[in-house]
């Protein structure tokens, strides 16, 4: 499974867009990009997923170049209830429904007002 | 539409003891899943479950056993809890939807072991 690297924690301030990168040198072909949130005392919560190019939600955008290399979250004018842990994870579709998909440390966002 | 369902919220054990957490979906899902998440930490897989009637290891499994006798329900027991099971419990469904494949989450269940 390919290894994820991003930031351990961010700073923001209210209103601001904010961009998380993630590092997935050793992608495979039929691995996809999946971003959840988690808030203190809750559990995860996913935000967004993609293969490649640009993937926007309600919530979201996820920026994927073309070698897959990396992938990049923007969250658009954060608000104080953004403050939470993100995780990028990678795997095969299907993976999550055998439980491969290994969650890391994750990246600590903290906006300000 | 409850999502995924787990109790109890909170308990405290003593060493030595055995209990059960539940966990229940209502999304028919046939693949579910045990986290633990220790304190500033991500979540690691204990046991997971591709469908009724099959159960297979995660990362930490050592301490923990499952079984899954209904699509709905996906109990974890505790054997003889000791002071390092003190986490978080997550358990999860896994299925399509919000325009990918996703993993539902629990609340969750604080687990104390004194």
């Amino acid at each position: 499974l390919a290894k994820t690297t991003q930031p351990i924690s961010m700073d923001s301030y209210e209103g601001q867009e904010v961009n998380i990168t993630c590092s997935h040198n050793n992608i495979a072909t039929n691995d996809y990009i999946t971003w959840y949130q988690q808030f203190p005392s809750q559990g995860p919560r996913f935000i967004i997923q993609g293969y490649k190019t640009k993937v926007t939600n309600e919530v979201a955008s996820l920026f994927i170049p073309a070698d897959r290399k990396s992938s990049t979250l923007s969250l658009p004018r954060v608000s104080l209830s953004d403050t939470a842990v993100y995780y990028c994870l990678v795997g095969p579709w299907g993976s999550s429904n055998t439980g491969k998909l290994i969650f890391g440390q994750g990246t600590t966002l903290q906006v300000k007002p | 539409n409850a999502g995924v369902t787990q109790t109890p919220k909170f308990q405290v054990l003593k060493t030595g003891q055995s209990m059960t957490l539940q966990c229940a979906q209502d999304m028919n899902h046939e693949y579910m899943s045990w986290y633990r998440q220790d304190p500033g930490m991500g979540l690691r897989l204990i046991h997971y479950s591709v469908g009724a009637g099959i159960t297979d290891q995660g990362e930490v499994p050592n301490g923990y056993n499952v079984s899954r006798s209904t699509t709905e329900d996906f109990p974890l027991r505790l054997l003889s809890a000791a002071p390092s099971q003190t986490s978080v419990y997550f358990c999860a469904s896994s299925g399509p939807g919000l325009g990918g494949e996703t993993q539902y989450f629990g609340p969750g269940t604080r687990l104390l072991v004194l």
